[in-house]
């Protein structure tokens, strides 16, 4: 099975200052047909996951663009610019090059 | 509006079964790769197993926790989604999420407690 390690698995942020968030992968992402899985989630508390990003760094549509994702093969980022209030929650990376699996979570709080 | 609602779950004793349902709304029900997602308390998501849509042949797939125990199914004429699960095990305790294969849609879940 393909692990998804995050980190920090606690980030702290100060409002209006940038966050970033790391995501690896035991094995590369790049499925055969050139393309590299790899998806960020949001879910804030009592709430269902919500997808911000796909393949990598596509932003799903009302995601403001100050999320940013990149990163290749086994290492992936996930940028906000400038946190808001409303960015606070668990974000997780997954991967669905080989199935899919989940990272633990990192979890984003305002200083 | 995509709209997907589960329902079914509740407390189950330990080697227990239970059957939830998700009705679909807002998509094209009978072309959709469903998925069920659960999560534990306090943990991250994972992955429980997947169906194809039946014209591309309506397969299914199974995280090795699950395989052999659930089942995933679908009646395309009612738009809804389910999943049998038997043989059930504390560890199966966990908010149950149907969403699109694509994930870019999801449910609220529903609750399933493995306990006696």
């Amino acid at each position: 099975d393909v692990v998804m390690t995050q980190s920090p698995l606690s980030l702290p942020v100060t409002l209006g200052q940038p966050a970033s968030i790391s995501c690896r992968s035991s094995q590369s992402l790049v499925y055969s047909d050139g393309n590299t899985y790899l998806s960020w989630f949001h879910q804030r508390p009592g709430q269902s996951p919500r997808r911000l990003i796909y393949k990598v760094s596509i932003r799903d549509s009302g995601v403001p663009d100050r999320f940013s994702g990149s990163g290749s093969n086994t290492d992936f980022t996930l940028k906000i610019s400038r946190v808001e209030a409303e960015d606070v929650g668990i974000y997780y990376c997954m991967q669905y090059t080989h199935w899919r699996t989940f990272g633990q979570g990192t979890k984003l709080e305002i200083k | 509006e995509v709209q997907l609602v589960e329902s079914g779950g509740g407390l189950v004793n330990p080697g227990g079964s239970l059957r939830l349902s998700c009705a679909a709304s807002g998509i094209t029900f009978s072309r959709a790769w469903m998925t069920w997602v659960r999560q534990a308390p306090g943990k991250g998501p994972e992955w429980v197993g997947r169906i194809k849509s039946k014209t591309d042949d309506g397969t299914t797939a199974y995280a090795a926790p699950v395989k052999g125990r659930f089942t995933i199914s679908r009646d395309d004429s009612k738009s809804t989604l389910y999943l049998e699960m038997n043989s059930l095990k504390t560890e199966d305790t966990a908010v149950y999420y149907c969403t699109t294969d694509s994930f870019d849609f999801w449910g609220r879940g529903t609750l399933v407690t493995v306990s006696s």
